[in-house]
């Protein structure tokens, strides 16, 4: 139980050009999603919380207008990071908190993204 | 605010020794504790959680941890350490209401023959 997945695994785009990335929760109803950026050989940065129906909460210094998140429903969120740039090229990863146990994240397997 | 601290960067264990993984924290309160493992390319898999009770917690992969408010420490120990567990390893510290995580550095496991 507990699984979150995301797509894609991995891609590739031109600067300028904006890409989505999608987080499901699979076996269970989300109320809160996660998004993290990862880079080589570091921890976690938690970019934003998104919360089913209501507007993502970002953290200090993440640029919301350029990563856009959308938690339509309990089992699916999206960032979308838009008119991206080489320096936003990174591993982002989301994760999930089920309705009980709510203190528990569940991690996706995270997306590569590369911005030639 | 909460904090993680992980001290070591990096682990070298010789495959069927023992391991422990290091990690103290940062909190006023009873904190909610996690590890997780990174293994390359992948996302977080959860090892195993404390949030009260009985303070060493058994987890999946044969790994353990045990919480000790006296040293704000929750170790990570597994008796014998197999290939597959080089790895990369995040202690992590949540609180009771707050969904957030706060993550350490992260320890990569290297495993030797």
């Amino acid at each position: 139980g507990a699984v979150v997945s995301q797509h894609p695994s991995w891609v590739i785009c031109k600067s300028g050009t904006s890409v989505k990335i999608e987080c499901r929760s699979l076996d269970f109803q989300a109320t809160t999603m996660f998004w993290y950026r990862q880079f080589p050989k570091q921890s976690l940065m938690l970019m934003a919380t998104s919360n089913e129906g209501s507007k993502a909460t970002y953290e200090q210094g993440v640029e919301k207008d350029k990563f856009l998140i959308n938690h339509a429903s309990l089992t699916l969120s999206t960032l979308t990071v838009t008119s991206a740039h080489p320096e936003d090229s990174s591993f982002y990863i989301c994760s999930a908190t089920p309705p009980t146990g709510q203190e528990t994240q569940y991690f996706g397997p995270g997306t590569r993204l590369l911005v030639l | 605010a909460q904090s993680v601290t992980q001290p070591d960067i990096h682990i070298t264990v010789s495959e069927g020794a023992s391991l422990e993984l290091r990690c103290n924290y940062s909190y006023g309160a009873t904190p909610y504790l996690f590890w997780y493992v990174q293994s390359p390319g992948q996302g977080l898999q959860l090892l195993l959680k404390y949030f009260s009770g009985d303070t060493l917690v058994q987890g999946i992969k044969g790994f353990e941890a045990e919480f000790k408010r006296s040293q704000s420490s929750f170790n990570l120990r597994k008796p014998s350490v197999h290939w597959s567990d080089a790895a990369e390893y995040f202690c992590a510290v949540g609180t009771f209401g707050n969904e957030k995580l706060t993550f350490g550095t992260g320890t990569r496991l290297t495993i030797i023959p």
